[in-house]
């Protein structure tokens, strides 16, 4: 499959633990997401990247951070001030420019349990 | 404020019949819409653009203004169109895209 990867499939936690999910893309796309997918409420952005070192928060950024210090790699940390952690959590990629451009390639997903 | 709705949480039919999977809009500017799908263990994909104008798999997808809608569209269901379908809007020009709740459609034999 290749293109964006994600790292654990699946991830479980303590409370009061931070735990930091992985995502890589090798399509070259300069902008990245993290959203969070919970049933019967789609998906929802935590928080995108546009390009290395800067990301912008999306809708629901509280309690989680980012970093973009390079193109290929955008981990996402779920702290402990997340309230409600467990839940299906998909990284995506895409250009910023061109035909195909705001078209997202999602990778396989995460799923993060809180014991 | 921007939304995307999908009335829709299951939808079956029987192989053969036509389907409709129903998206709304709320916008202000000119966004650009996409239906994604997801099936059964597999990552959620882009299945088409407005922007395209393309028919994918049989679907097909109009963007009504009027209507603010963009229901996609198959006159005869197969089995193997059983999944997860996302409806997903993007600010044109921005890197926002906002996604519905999803339409679980089910093709029954």
């Amino acid at each position: 499959d290749g293109g964006i990867t994600q790292s654990p499939k699946y991830l479980f936690r303590k409370e009061g633990q931070n735990v930091t999910l992985s995502c890589e893309q090798n399509l070259n796309h300069d902008a990245m997401y993290w959203y969070r997918q919970d049933p019967g409420q789609g998906l929802r952005l935590i928080y995108y990247s546009q390009i290395v070192n800067d990301f912008q928060k999306g809708d629901i950024a509280e309690g989680y951070s980012v970093s973009r210090e390079k193109k290929e790699s955008f981990p996402l940390t779920v702290t402990s001030a997340q309230k409600n952690p467990t839940a299906f959590y998909l990284c995506a990629s895409s250009m910023v420019q061109g035909d195909g451009k705001d078209t997202q390639y999602f990778g396989p997903g995460t799923r993060l349990t809180v014991l | 404020a921007q939304r995307v709705t999908q009335p829709e949480k299951l939808l079956s039919v029987f192989k053969g019949a036509p389907v409709e999977l129903k998206c709304n809009y709320s916008y202000s500017g000119s966004p650009e819409l996409f239906w994604y799908v997801q099936y059964s263990r597999q990552r959620l994909q882009l299945l088409l653009r407005h922007i395209s104008r393309e028919s994918i798999k049989g679907f097909t997808a109009d963007l009504n203004k009027g209507e603010t809608s963009f229901h996609l569209k198959k006159p005869f269901a197969q089995e193997e169109d059983s999944a997860m379908y996302y409806c997903a809007l993007s600010d044109t020009g921005g890197f926002k895209t906002i996604f519905g709740a999803g339409t679980r459609l089910f093709v029954k034999a």
